[in-house]
């Protein structure tokens, strides 16, 4: 079965650059979801869309932007990187109100 | 306001012992949902098990099992016989009905079963 893709996996960037993660949702998934997770915490929430909407925002820096395309990939954009930026980065998507979140393997993000 | 605790940070077992991770919520909504997930030291989340509010029945499947109290609020997972495979960080995870079913997570328990 398709599952949720990331790219990259791995990227490394320098402070004050600027990044873009992918992702790619489970074919029919309605709602992508973006998480943090630091080294050593939980994951936490960033932005979500709903049919290419906008549909609810958590501690997501100004620096961070997001959008869904009209197939459904999405892709978070960080701007003026930060050494705290360094972070394990996850989409999932769900379908309805199903409710299960499927994960991608995450990008992980290193700020030099 | 909404809140997930795992209490326990780390749990170290030796293979085949039973272990219960605990989890605590806190919610205003009625109805809402529980998951617990798995994260190998590979880094993926994996998806274990899903229930809501309104179901409390246990549930078992293999040699895990799951134990829904709505009187003490609590999610708690048991691992039966536990296999060196099941050395992972575990979230337990809050979503409610009323929003966008962000999930607020737990810190996380990091379970390592010892050969």
């Amino acid at each position: 079965a398709a599952g949720v893709i990331q790219s990259p996996r791995h990227l490394i960037k320098e402070k004050r650059e600027t990044a873009t993660l992918k992702c790619y949702p489970i074919p029919r998934h309605d709602t992508v979801y973006w998480y943090q997770q630091g080294p050593g915490q939980d994951p936490q929430f960033l932005i979500s869309f709903y049919e290419k909407m906008q549909s609810d925002k958590g501690s997501i820096p100004d620096r961070f932007s997001a959008q869904q395309f009209s197939d459904y990939h999405s892709e978070l954009n960080m701007s003026s990187l930060e050494l705290g930026d360094s972070a394990l980065y996850f989409c999932a998507s769900s379908l309805g109100d199903i409710n299960i979140q499927y994960f991608g393997a995450g990008t992980r993000l290193s700020v030099l | 306001a909404q809140k997930v605790t795992q209490a326990q940070t780390e749990i170290s077992v030796v293979e085949k012992e039973d272990v219960t991770l605990d989890c605590v919520y806190e919610t205003r909504d009625t109805t809402y949902y529980l998951f617990w997930y798995k994260q190998p030291p590979s880094g993926e989340l994996v998806f274990l098990i899903r229930r809501n509010s309104f179901d409390e029945q246990n549930e078992i499947s293999g040699r895990y099992s799951w134990n829904f109290q709505k009187s003490t609020s609590s999610f708690n997972f048991t691992i039966t016989a536990s296999q060196v495979v099941d050395s992972a960080v575990y979230f337990c995870a809050l979503s409610e009905n009323s929003g966008t079913y962000k999930y607020i997570f737990g810190t996380g328990t990091r379970l390592k079963v010892l050969a």
